[in-house]
């Protein structure tokens, strides 16, 4: 299988504060994976390909101060909201890219995360 | 950069009836099509995907989707269609030349069966 979990699933903040989220591949190894937002009714927008023991690689539009990613092991990233504000409020669903012998690497997903900031 | 339009953004229909979901994507080089379904309150699953060989692709739950490259389409089908289908539908697409496989999603679908 190739599972990719969340956490936490729900964040409940006060605008001003950080906040971080965890994605974690279960049961393989991503040298890659990606973080997007989907806002209500709309589709997801990728905001950065996080790479393992790199800096990750922003989209055009998005502040990486703003959204900081850090892909410690080959089973980890995480992205911290710094500083958030009710416009950051969004469903942050991570990716993760298996490696394999074709030419591309599916990308399995996670549940999400809902952020509200207060 | 390529982009990608759905071109329902809500669908509702009965049991038994067939589905029809239009994806169109704008972009010249060779591509790889995907379309991914989520359910209520679960994660993104791949439905099925196209890379290469006959156009007509057949994925999980009864689903096709055929490429037609000259519409640079890629629309999804299922001839009937069961209460548990209800979820949004999207189609993607990752540009070959593109360094680290991204994907480019379109808006979405909705699609609502009624029992």
């Amino acid at each position: 299988g190739a599972v990719v979990s969340q956490h936490p699933s729900r964040v409940i903040c006060k605008s001003g504060t950080s906040v971080k989220i965890e994605c974690r591949s279960l049961d393989f190894q991503a040298t890659t994976m990606f973080w997007y937002r989907q806002f209500p009714k709309k589709s997801l927008m990728l905001m950065a390909t996080s790479n393992e023991g790199s800096k990750a690689t922003y989209e055009q539009g998005v502040e990486k101060d703003k959204f900081l990613i850090n892909h410690a092991s080959l089973t980890l990233s995480t992205l911290t909201v710094t500083s958030a504000h009710p416009e950051d409020s969004s469903f942050y669903i991570c990716s993760a890219r298996k490696e394999g012998s074709g030419s591309y690497n599916e990308q399995f997903f996670g549940p999400g995360t809902r952020l509200t900031v207060l | 950069a390529q982009s990608v339009s759905q071109h329902n953004h809500h669908v509702i229909l009965s049991e038994a009836a067939s589905l029809e979901l239009g994806c169109n994507y704008s972009y010249g080089g060779t591509v790889n099509l995907f379309w991914y379904v989520q359910y209520p309150g679960q994660h993104l699953q791949l439905l099925l995907k196209y890379f290469s060989g006959d156009p007509l692709v057949k994925g999980i739950k009864g689903f096709e989707a055929e490429f037609i490259k000259s519409k640079f389409s890629f629309n999804l089908r299922k001839p009937s269609v069961q209460w548990s289908d209800t979820a949004e539908y999207f189609c993607a697409v990752n540009a070959r030349k593109a360094a680290g496989n991204k994907l480019t999603f379109g808006g979405g679908t909705r699609v609502l069966v009624k029992p």
